[in-house]
C-alpha cells in the first residue's frame, strides 16, 4: 500500500517556467490536498478537491491550478514559475472517517531561481 | 480568520527534562491532529484528538485537547534525542478543511 505518491521529488526551474507536480493516492478516498511548506509559516493549503471533479482555492492559490483528473489523481500546476513559489509542496488525502487522519506524500522540493 | 498558533516555535532541552508545546486556535473545533517531522522528510501522524478532554499518550509524548479553552498541549517527559524533530498541530474544521500551526522546532541536547 503506497498510500501517497507524488512526483518528482526535486526539481529546479527558471523563472518562467512551467511544472506540474503529480499526485496520486491508492487508498480511495475523496478529498486530496495540496500544502506548501516555507520556513517559519507551517503548512498553508494552496488547493484542495473534497471529491472527484471538484476543485477549491485555500489560503494561498495564486500562481497555481490544479487538476482533479480522477478520484486517484491531483496535479498542481504552476504556470509562471516565480522565486517565490521555491518551496517544499506536499500532497495529502485525509481518511473520509474515524478521524481523518491525513497521511502525507515524501514531499516535492521545488527551486525557482 | 482562522488561526492556529503554537508556541515556543523553537525549543531546545536537555535529556531527560519535560516540557509542553501549546497549540491555540481562533475558531471552535472538536478535531486537533499532532504531526511530527524529521528534516528533509514528511509528516507522521502522533495522535488524533476528537473530543474535549481526549488525552492520548503514546511513549514520552501526550496529547491532550482543551475544545472550550482551544487549546491543546503536547507534553514531553524525559526528553531523549529522538525525540528531536518539529511538531505541528492542525485543526480540522467543516468540510474536511485542516488548518496548520507554524511548527515547534525541538532540539534534545545530551
Amino acid at each position: 500500500n503506497a498510500g501517497v505518491t507524488q512526483t518528482p521529488k526535486f526539481q529546479v526551474l527558471k523563472t518562467g517556467q512551467s511544472m506540474t507536480l503529480q499526485c496520486a493516492q491508492d487508498m480511495n478516498h475523496n478529498s486530496m490536498y495540496w500544502y506548501r511548506q516555507d520556513p517559519g509559516m507551517g503548512l498553508r493549503l494552496i488547493y484542495y478537491s473534497a471529491s472527484e471533479g471538484t476543485t477549491d482555492k485555500g489560503e494561498v492559490p495564486n500562481g497555481y491550478n490544479v487538476s482533479r483528473l480522477n478520484k486517484r489523481e491531483f496535479s498542481l500546476r504552476l504556470e509562471s514559475a516565480a522565486p517565490s513559489q521555491t518551496s517544499v509542496y506536499f500532497c495529502a488525502s485525509p481518511q473520509p472517517s474515524g478521524g481523518n487522519t491525513i497521511y502525507f506524500g515524501e514531499g516535492s522540493w521545488l527551486t525557482v531561481v | 480568520e482562522l488561526k492556529v498558533e503554537q508556541n515556543p516555535l523553537f525549543l531546545s532541552m536537555q535529556e531527560g527534562k519535560n516540557y509542553t508545546i501549546y497549540c491555540n486556535y481562533s475558531t471552535t473545533s472538536d478535531r486537533l491532529y499532532w504531526y511530527r517531522q524529521d528534516p528533509g522528510k514528511s509528516l507522521e501522524s502522533l495522535f488524533v484528538l476528537l473530543s474535549n478532554g481526549a488525552v492520548k499518550q503514546e511513549g514520552r509524548l501526550m496529547a491532550s485537547l482543551d475544545t472550550k479553552a482551544r487549546l491543546s498541549t503536547l507534553h514531553i517527559t524525559a526528553a531523549v534525542h529522538d525525540l528531536s524533530a518539529t511538531y505541528f498541530c492542525a485543526v480540522g474544521y467543516t468540510g474536511n478543511q485542516f488548518y496548520f500551526g507554524t511548527g515547534t522546532s525541538l532540539t534534545v541536547i545530551p
